[in-house]
């Protein structure tokens, strides 16, 4: 079975710092992976999304994560936090196309002025 | 519509009733999941519909629940005689299966009093 661990239930950063937020996976088979916002009395975004080929992805608003299958890690970061950077972000993992993602437990990401 | 959309937005009701949540999916997209948010919980899977057919419903927590989708498209997610652990918010996605992405609408609030 297929589960994910986000390292951190509240990470809090001074704005115009690095932000980091931790994911590890487990899978028995190839996995994508996924990292999606949720901005507060919102639904779910879409940062990135991992399927094949280049290990480090490029999101929307200046995220990016790198796959490393040695470390079964999907890590997101992104190197200067703006204050509107402040909401939940979820890890996910799916087997292929058309399953049903797995999520984490979610960090909420505090940014400090 | 261009998105996601999910009615009612809140319904609070009381302990015993039944309740249905409507989900309207993006046009044209063939799979359409629910999940539940509870707080602390993360996003717990519920059900996830290919077309009209639910291949994979392992996620519902009993009997009282149970969802349906019409016509490809249209879903609506049924809770019978609720409970006070039933309170959470109700997410509906769809995908088109060939990207993978999930798209979130805004979610149904539901508490039991």
């Amino acid at each position: 079975a297929q589960s994910v661990t986000q390292l951190g239930s509240h990470v809090s950063v001074s704005e115009g710092a690095l932000v980091l937020l931790r994911c590890n996976y487990s899978s028995s088979v190839p996995p994508y992976l996924f990292w999606y916002v949720q901005y507060p009395n919102q639904g779910l975004q879409l940062l990135l999304k991992y399927t094949t080929g280049a290990t480090l992805v490029k999101g929307i608003n200046g995220f990016e994560a790198e796959f490393k299958k040695s470390e079964t890690s999907f890590h997101l970061t992104k190197p200067s936090a703006h204050m509107s950077d402040a909401a939940e972000y979820f890890c996910a993992v799916s087997r292929e196309y058309g399953n049903k993602l797995v999520f984490g437990a979610g960090t909420i990401l505090r940014v400090k002025s | 519509g261009a998105g996601v959309s999910q009615s009612p937005s809140n319904k609070v009701t009381e302990k015993g009733k039944d309740v249905e949540l409507r989900c309207d999916p993006i046009s044209g997209h063939t799979a359409l999941y629910w999940y539940r948010q509870s707080l602390g919980q993360g996003l717990e899977f519920l059900i996830y519909f290919q077309g009209n057919s639910a291949p994979d419903k392992s996620g519902l927590p009993s009997d009282r629940f149970s969802a349906e989708r019409t016509g490809g498209s249209v879903s609506t997610l049924t809770i019978q005689r609720t409970q006070q652990e039933d309170s959470a918010v109700y997410l509906c996605a769809s995908s088109l299966q060939a990207t993978g992405e999930l798209f979130f609408g805004e979610g149904s609030r539901l508490t039991v009093l």
